[in-house]
């Protein structure tokens, strides 16, 4: 079965700050692997996504994420961020018979 | 116009009604799923239906029924609402095996 593992309920981070987001997953198959973002009162949207190919998945909004097969995992990352990127960041993980599993989510909360 | 919608996008109920939850889209995808967002728990899957004939449950399918009335149409019922099943409620669809999920907006539930 697939799981996944957001370790960091909230992240405060400073304004122009760079930031990462945790993400480890556990599958026994291949899998993809995507971040999404939720605005308050909004439903979610998709930032990125791993399919196959280059590690380093490049996404909307100055979004990076990178899979790492060895380690299970796919962190999120932005050099800089901005007060507008305060959300919630859930990862997840398409997995066998296409279910969806999703992290727990972050909340970024970015300070002027 | 949205390409998941979601009616109602609130309610507020008591416990022992009867509520259902609608949900359409217009991308022709087959897959439609529901889940149920509560604080710190990410999303967790209710029901998902593959097609119009084949419906399964999720992880959390117990008090909760689910109809898909056509290919673009996917309800979902709480035969007897209670206190707990106050929550964020989102459906989704997607396409093929490398696809994201297209979210609604949400419906949010007070169950009183």
């Amino acid at each position: 079965a697939q799981s996944v593992t957001q370790l960091d309920s909230q992240v405060p981070v400073f304004e122009e700050a760079p930031v990462e987001l945790r993400c480890n997953y556990s599958s026994s198959v291949s899998v993809y692997l995507f971040w999404y973002v939720q605005y308050p009162n909004q439903g979610l949207q998709l930032l990125l996504k791993y399919l196959s190919g280059s590690t380093l998945v490049k996404g909307i909004n100055g979004f990076e994420a990178e899979f790492n097969k060895s380690q299970t995992s796919f962190h999120l990352r932005k050099p800089s961020v901005h007060i507008s990127d305060t959300a919630e960041y859930f990862c997840a993980v398409r997995g066998f018979v296409d279910k969806f599993y999703f992290g727990s989510g972050t909340k970024l909360n970015v300070k002027p | 116009d949205a390409d998941v919608t979601q009616t109602p996008r609130n309610r507020i109920t008591k416990t022992g009604k009867r509520i259902m939850l609608e949900c359409s889209q217009t991308k022709g995808h087959d897959r439609m799923y529901w889940y149920r967002q509560d604080p710190g728990l990410g999303l967790r899957l209710i029901y998902y239906s593959f097609d119009v004939k084949d419906i399964n449950k999720g992880e959390i399918s117990d008090g909760y029924s689910v109809s898909r009335q056509a290919q673009a149409k996917f309800s979902l019922s709480l035969e007897s609402a209670i206190p707990n099943q106050t929550a964020l409620y989102f459906c989704a669809t997607t396409g093929g095996a490398a696809d994201t999920q297209y979210f609604g907006p949400g419906t949010r539930l007070t169950v009183l």
